[in-house]
């Protein structure tokens, strides 16, 4: 079935540095999308990719989707400490057996040290 | 805004009893889901369903079964609970399959422990 991976688990950074999250799909994706889950809250949805090399912004944050639509990133530039929280990919497969939805990467853990 | 409703934040529980877990949105979504959040593991898909009576198996399906009777409530079941299935359960819900770019709103989760 469908995986996605997600690297690295754990992140911590100088307030101030910059951030990258990788995912990576074992088949094709149809999109991706992107949640912030805070400490002790639940995930919440930031974006979602669709075409082929999209590259989406929102503020400090830049998403990528690859070419072959079975990567994605997420760059946050010069963190704060509101940008602490664990993020997560999501990744949905091409319209095909009824049954097949979305899967979450394991998620990569941010801690921003001021 | 789309409301998630988990009728527990903090829940605990025996070895071998039944469990109930309770979801219900209040914005007419379709699509509801049940994940179990483990460090390391992420968010891992139990069960979910695309409609009223309709039920589909996620990766992890083992020792739990669901129910889905009205369209806005879904509700997660531990048919004998176990100590490995001590952990976070997120409830979400999404407007339609068939609607492309759809995102899922979560709950606010429960945590279950199994003693």
């Amino acid at each position: 079935g469908q995986q996605v991976m997600q690297i690295p688990q754990y992140q911590h950074v100088q307030e101030g540095e910059d951030f990258t999250t990788y995912c990576n799909s074992s088949t094709t994706l149809s999109n991706i999308q992107w949640y912030k889950q805070r400490p002790g809250g639940h995930p919440v949805f930031l974006i979602q990719l669709v075409k082929s090399g999209e590259v989406k912004k929102q503020k400090r944050l830049t998403f990528q989707f690859g070419e072959a639509k079975k990567n994605s990133s997420l760059h946050i530039t010069a963190t704060q400490t509101t940008d602490v929280g664990t993020y997560f990919c999501a990744g949905h497969p091409p319209k095909g057996p009824f049954n097949n939805d979305m899967r979450f990467g394991a998620g990569t853990r941010l801690t921003v040290k001021p | 805004d789309v409301k998630v409703t988990q009728s527990s934040r903090y829940l605990v529980k025996r070895t071998g009893e039944k469990v109930f877990l309770e979801c219900v949105q209040d914005m007419d979504h379709e699509n509801m889901f049940w994940y179990r959040q483990d460090p390391g593991l992420g968010l891992r898909l139990i069960y979910f369903s695309y409609d009223v009576k309709m039920k589909e198996k996620g990766d992890i399906p083992e020792g739990y079964s669901v129910s889905r009777e009205k369209k806005e409530r879904f509700s997660l079941i531990l048919e004998s609970a176990s100590t490995n299935q001590t952990s976070m359960y997120l409830c979400a819900s999404r407007l339609s399959r068939f609607l492309s770019n759809q995102p899922q709103h979560f709950g606010d989760g429960t945590r279950l422990s199994i003693l």
